[in-house]
């Protein structure tokens, strides 16, 4: 089973609907992590969580609400997203946020 | 403002020659450096790091070597291999293993030909 799972891998939604990104690490982990990439852009930093809680949202609009459960769970709920919003998301996980970070494979969201 | 710039957008080299991945950074206070390799409809997968106190490290076919002064740092593939053929990305932190998260560059695709 790889190291951290990512569910659904692709996403087609209307403007209106509301979706839930899922991220799972089986690594142990205690920190983890959702990036935005859009075609030909960096990846972008989303939101962090350390220990369950969040060290960072770096200005994400509120139509992305991140939830941590637990060190082994990250999910990413979306609601009126907008065409621009498409993208891959991808979660990492991480021992401590100045490490390694280990990737999921992304779901590829397209709004329609 | 681009902390970590990666200039060229792709690289293409002849499977068995050596492949040149090149790096610049902006924030001196950097100390720990990573690539990680993307293959299409994949996640980014960790390839090999260097901390500042290094100026090169080795993992089999990969090198990193990091130029503080030149705040500049380069991935070396020798032999490349069709296999190799991803989006690579560099990308940076200020401290290992403390608060700070990484800061990623835009990627460059390489593609080694048979």
């Amino acid at each position: 089973e790889t190291g951290v799972t990512q569910t659904p891998r692709h996403l087609v939604m209307g403007m209106t609907n509301k979706k839930s990104l899922k991220c799972e690490q089986h690594l142990g982990h205690n920190a983890m992590y959702w990036y935005k990439q859009s075609a030909k852009k960096p990846l972008e930093l989303m939101f962090v969580y350390n220990f369950k809680e969040q060290t960072e949202n770096n200005s994400v609009p509120s139509r992305f609400s991140p939830e941590c459960p637990n060190s082994s769970h990250l999910f990413l709920h979306l609601h009126t997203l907008q065409p621009e919003d498409s993208a891959l998301y991808l979660c990492a996980s991480s021992q401590g946020q100045g490490n390694i970070q280990y990737f999921g494979a992304g779901t590829r969201l397209s709004v329609l | 403002d681009q902390q970590v710039k990666q200039n060229s957008p792709s690289l293409s080299v002849q499977e068995g020659r050596i492949s040149i991945l090149n790096c610049d950074y902006t924030n001196s206070m950097f100390d720990y450096f990573l690539w990680y390799k993307k293959y299409p409809a994949e996640g980014p997968t960790f390839l090999i790091s260097i901390s500042s106190i290094k100026d090169k490290n080795e993992d089999g076919r990969f090198t990193v070597f990091l130029n503080k002064s030149a705040k500049h740092l380069s991935l070396h593939i020798v032999p490349s291999q069709p296999g190799d053929s991803a989006v690579y990305f560099c990308a940076a932190s200020r401290a290992q293993g403390g608060s700070e998260k990484l800061v990623f560059g835009k990627g460059m695709k390489l593609t080694v030909n048979p």
